[in-house]
Protein backbone atom coordinates (compact mmCIF):
# COMPACT_ATOMS: atom_id res chain seq x y z
CA UNK A 1 0.00 0.00 0.00
CA UNK A 2 1.26 3.17 -1.06
CA UNK A 3 1.85 5.64 1.74
CA UNK A 4 3.12 9.44 1.51
CA UNK A 5 4.65 11.28 4.42
CA UNK A 6 5.94 14.94 4.41
CA UNK A 7 8.91 15.77 6.87
CA UNK A 8 8.64 18.34 8.93
CA UNK A 9 4.87 19.21 9.47
CA UNK A 10 6.30 22.70 10.17
CA UNK A 11 8.31 25.12 9.00
CA UNK A 12 9.44 28.19 10.09
CA UNK A 13 12.35 30.50 8.34
CA UNK A 14 13.08 34.01 7.74
CA UNK A 15 12.60 35.75 4.54
CA UNK A 16 15.60 35.24 2.33
CA UNK A 17 16.55 31.81 3.06
CA UNK A 18 16.96 29.06 0.51
CA UNK A 19 14.82 26.07 1.57
CA UNK A 20 13.99 21.90 1.00
CA UNK A 21 10.53 20.56 1.70
CA UNK A 22 10.67 17.16 1.54
CA UNK A 23 8.02 14.18 0.13
CA UNK A 24 8.72 10.44 0.49
CA UNK A 25 6.78 7.37 -0.65
CA UNK A 26 6.94 3.91 0.19
CA UNK A 27 6.24 2.33 -3.68
CA UNK A 28 8.55 3.56 -6.49
CA UNK A 29 6.15 2.51 -9.29
CA UNK A 30 4.79 5.74 -9.57
CA UNK A 31 3.46 7.59 -13.18
CA UNK A 32 4.17 10.85 -11.39
CA UNK A 33 4.32 13.23 -8.47
CA UNK A 34 2.56 16.68 -8.34
CA UNK A 35 3.46 19.54 -5.30
CA UNK A 36 0.74 22.28 -4.60
CA UNK A 37 0.72 25.21 -2.42
CA UNK A 38 -2.65 25.50 -0.11
CA UNK A 39 -3.53 28.99 1.34
CA UNK A 40 -5.39 28.63 4.30
CA UNK A 41 -9.42 28.27 3.60
CA UNK A 42 -8.11 27.78 -0.03
CA UNK A 43 -8.19 25.18 -2.80
CA UNK A 44 -5.04 23.80 -4.22
CA UNK A 45 -2.21 25.55 -6.71
CA UNK A 46 -0.63 23.49 -8.77
CA UNK A 47 2.84 24.02 -8.69
CA UNK A 48 5.15 21.42 -10.31
CA UNK A 49 4.75 18.24 -11.91
CA UNK A 50 6.95 15.57 -12.18
CA UNK A 51 6.48 12.42 -14.55
CA UNK A 52 7.93 9.34 -13.54
CA UNK A 53 10.66 9.39 -16.57
CA UNK A 54 11.72 12.91 -14.90
CA UNK A 55 14.26 13.78 -12.68
CA UNK A 56 13.57 17.52 -11.94
CA UNK A 57 11.01 20.61 -12.80
CA UNK A 58 11.76 23.90 -12.85
CA UNK A 59 9.43 26.85 -12.40
CA UNK A 60 10.88 30.40 -11.25
CA UNK A 61 12.05 30.32 -7.81
CA UNK A 62 11.23 26.52 -7.40
CA UNK A 63 12.51 23.60 -8.40
CA UNK A 64 11.24 19.91 -7.79
CA UNK A 65 13.66 16.99 -8.04
CA UNK A 66 12.12 13.17 -8.42
CA UNK A 67 14.17 10.16 -6.84
CA UNK A 68 12.10 6.92 -7.75
CA UNK A 69 14.75 4.68 -6.12
CA UNK A 70 15.05 6.21 -3.21
CA UNK A 71 11.36 7.07 -2.89
CA UNK A 72 12.11 10.40 -2.36
CA UNK A 73 10.67 13.64 -3.86
CA UNK A 74 12.27 17.44 -2.75
CA UNK A 75 10.72 20.77 -3.30
CA UNK A 76 13.59 23.55 -3.44
CA UNK A 77 12.48 27.31 -2.79
CA UNK A 78 15.43 30.02 -3.71
CA UNK A 79 15.20 33.26 -1.86
CA UNK A 80 11.90 32.95 0.53
CA UNK A 81 9.73 35.68 0.87
CA UNK A 82 7.00 35.94 3.37
CA UNK A 83 4.19 35.43 0.53
CA UNK A 84 5.98 32.07 -0.05
CA UNK A 85 3.67 30.78 3.51
CA UNK A 86 1.40 28.18 2.42
CA UNK A 87 1.46 24.94 3.34
CA UNK A 88 2.75 22.90 0.74
CA UNK A 89 1.42 19.25 -0.51
CA UNK A 90 3.08 16.43 -3.11
CA UNK A 91 1.08 13.71 -4.43
CA UNK A 92 1.91 10.88 -6.53
CA UNK A 93 -0.24 8.60 -9.04
CA UNK A 94 0.83 5.08 -8.55
CA UNK A 95 -1.26 3.61 -10.66
CA UNK A 96 -3.77 4.76 -13.09
CA UNK A 97 -5.89 7.20 -11.70
CA UNK A 98 -4.90 6.28 -7.70
CA UNK A 99 -3.67 9.73 -6.80
CA UNK A 100 -2.06 9.71 -2.77
CA UNK A 101 -1.60 12.99 -0.96
CA UNK A 102 0.96 13.59 1.63
CA UNK A 103 -0.30 15.29 5.09
CA UNK A 104 0.89 18.73 3.94
CA UNK A 105 4.29 21.09 4.97
CA UNK A 106 3.32 23.94 6.71
CA UNK A 107 5.75 26.63 5.95
CA UNK A 108 6.30 30.44 7.09
CA UNK A 109 8.29 32.89 5.94
CA UNK A 110 8.98 35.46 8.72
CA UNK A 111 10.07 39.15 7.70
CA UNK B 1 -11.48 33.41 -17.45
CA UNK B 2 -11.10 29.17 -17.00
CA UNK B 3 -11.27 27.75 -13.80
CA UNK B 4 -13.28 25.25 -11.43
CA UNK B 5 -15.89 27.19 -9.27
CA UNK B 6 -17.18 25.64 -6.36
CA UNK B 7 -20.45 26.50 -4.36
CA UNK B 8 -21.64 27.21 -1.77
CA UNK B 9 -18.03 28.30 0.09
CA UNK B 10 -19.71 27.51 3.48
CA UNK B 11 -22.45 25.18 3.94
CA UNK B 12 -23.82 24.40 7.19
CA UNK B 13 -26.09 20.81 8.09
CA UNK B 14 -28.25 19.75 10.22
CA UNK B 15 -28.15 16.04 11.32
CA UNK B 16 -30.07 14.02 9.23
CA UNK B 17 -30.23 16.15 6.20
CA UNK B 18 -28.65 15.80 2.89
CA UNK B 19 -26.44 18.50 1.03
CA UNK B 20 -25.26 18.84 -2.33
CA UNK B 21 -22.10 20.70 -3.11
CA UNK B 22 -21.42 22.11 -6.30
CA UNK B 23 -18.67 22.10 -8.75
CA UNK B 24 -18.48 23.59 -12.31
CA UNK B 25 -15.57 23.75 -14.95
CA UNK B 26 -15.15 25.25 -18.12
CA UNK B 27 -11.67 24.01 -18.95
CA UNK B 28 -13.43 21.50 -20.82
CA UNK B 29 -11.89 18.99 -18.94
CA UNK B 30 -12.80 14.91 -19.15
CA UNK B 31 -12.34 13.94 -15.95
CA UNK B 32 -13.44 15.58 -12.58
CA UNK B 33 -12.74 14.55 -8.33
CA UNK B 34 -14.26 15.06 -5.53
CA UNK B 35 -11.78 14.79 -2.23
CA UNK B 36 -11.97 15.51 1.30
CA UNK B 37 -9.73 16.94 3.58
CA UNK B 38 -9.31 16.67 7.10
CA UNK B 39 -7.15 19.13 9.40
CA UNK B 40 -3.65 17.14 9.43
CA UNK B 41 -4.33 14.91 6.71
CA UNK B 42 -3.40 14.50 3.03
CA UNK B 43 -6.61 14.77 1.10
CA UNK B 44 -9.10 11.59 0.50
CA UNK B 45 -10.36 10.43 -2.91
CA UNK B 46 -14.41 10.55 -2.22
CA UNK B 47 -15.42 9.91 -6.20
CA UNK B 48 -14.32 10.34 -10.09
CA UNK B 49 -15.52 10.96 -13.11
CA UNK B 50 -13.63 9.57 -16.32
CA UNK B 51 -16.44 11.22 -18.52
CA UNK B 52 -19.91 12.14 -18.60
CA UNK B 53 -22.47 9.53 -17.20
CA UNK B 54 -19.76 7.09 -15.42
CA UNK B 55 -18.06 7.75 -12.38
CA UNK B 56 -16.30 5.45 -9.66
CA UNK B 57 -16.45 4.86 -6.04
CA UNK B 58 -12.67 6.80 -4.66
CA UNK B 59 -11.43 5.61 -1.18
CA UNK B 60 -13.94 6.90 0.82
CA UNK B 61 -17.05 6.90 -1.04
CA UNK B 62 -19.41 5.54 1.43
CA UNK B 63 -22.27 7.87 2.59
CA UNK B 64 -21.72 10.05 -0.62
CA UNK B 65 -23.37 10.32 -3.86
CA UNK B 66 -22.83 11.56 -7.19
CA UNK B 67 -23.82 12.25 -10.69
CA UNK B 68 -22.06 13.36 -13.95
CA UNK B 69 -24.86 14.43 -16.28
CA UNK B 70 -22.56 17.23 -18.29
CA UNK B 71 -19.33 17.42 -19.10
CA UNK B 72 -18.68 20.73 -16.80
CA UNK B 73 -21.00 19.82 -13.82
CA UNK B 74 -20.08 17.42 -10.93
CA UNK B 75 -22.16 17.80 -7.78
CA UNK B 76 -21.25 15.83 -4.57
CA UNK B 77 -24.41 15.17 -2.19
CA UNK B 78 -23.67 14.28 1.30
CA UNK B 79 -25.84 12.18 2.60
CA UNK B 80 -27.28 11.37 6.32
CA UNK B 81 -25.45 8.07 6.11
CA UNK B 82 -22.24 9.68 6.09
CA UNK B 83 -21.46 9.86 10.76
CA UNK B 84 -18.49 12.47 10.04
CA UNK B 85 -19.30 14.71 7.38
CA UNK B 86 -17.68 17.68 8.97
CA UNK B 87 -14.68 18.47 6.32
CA UNK B 88 -13.46 20.49 3.86
CA UNK B 89 -14.23 19.30 0.72
CA UNK B 90 -12.61 19.59 -2.55
CA UNK B 91 -13.28 19.57 -6.27
CA UNK B 92 -10.64 18.63 -9.01
CA UNK B 93 -10.10 18.33 -12.40
CA UNK B 94 -8.05 16.97 -14.80
CA UNK B 95 -7.81 16.99 -19.15
CA UNK B 96 -7.96 13.74 -19.69
CA UNK B 97 -9.43 10.33 -18.23
CA UNK B 98 -7.34 10.28 -15.26
CA UNK B 99 -4.18 12.37 -13.44
CA UNK B 100 -1.66 9.61 -14.81
CA UNK B 101 0.10 11.88 -17.05
CA UNK B 102 -2.05 14.80 -16.41
CA UNK B 103 -2.29 17.80 -13.97
CA UNK B 104 -5.18 17.54 -11.80
CA UNK B 105 -6.52 21.41 -11.07
CA UNK B 106 -8.15 22.23 -8.01
CA UNK B 107 -11.75 24.77 -7.56
CA UNK B 108 -11.72 26.73 -4.11
CA UNK B 109 -13.10 24.53 -1.86
CA UNK B 110 -16.67 24.22 0.39
CA UNK B 111 -16.21 24.21 4.18
CA UNK B 112 -19.07 21.99 5.13
CA UNK B 113 -20.03 21.76 9.19
CA UNK B 114 -22.62 19.81 10.84
CA UNK B 115 -24.66 21.53 13.74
Amino acid sequence: KQEVTQIPAALSVPEGENLVLNCSFTDSAIYNLQWFRQDPGKGLTSLLLIQSSQREQTSGRLNASLDKSSGRSTLYIAASQPGDSATYLCAVVTSYDKVIFGPGTSLSVIP
Amino acid sequence: DGGITQSPKYLFRKEGQNVTLSCEQNLNHDAMYWYRQDPGQGLRLIYYSQIVNDFQKGDIAEGYSVSREKKESFPLTVTSAQKNPTAFYLCASSIDRGPAYNEQFFGPGTRLTVL
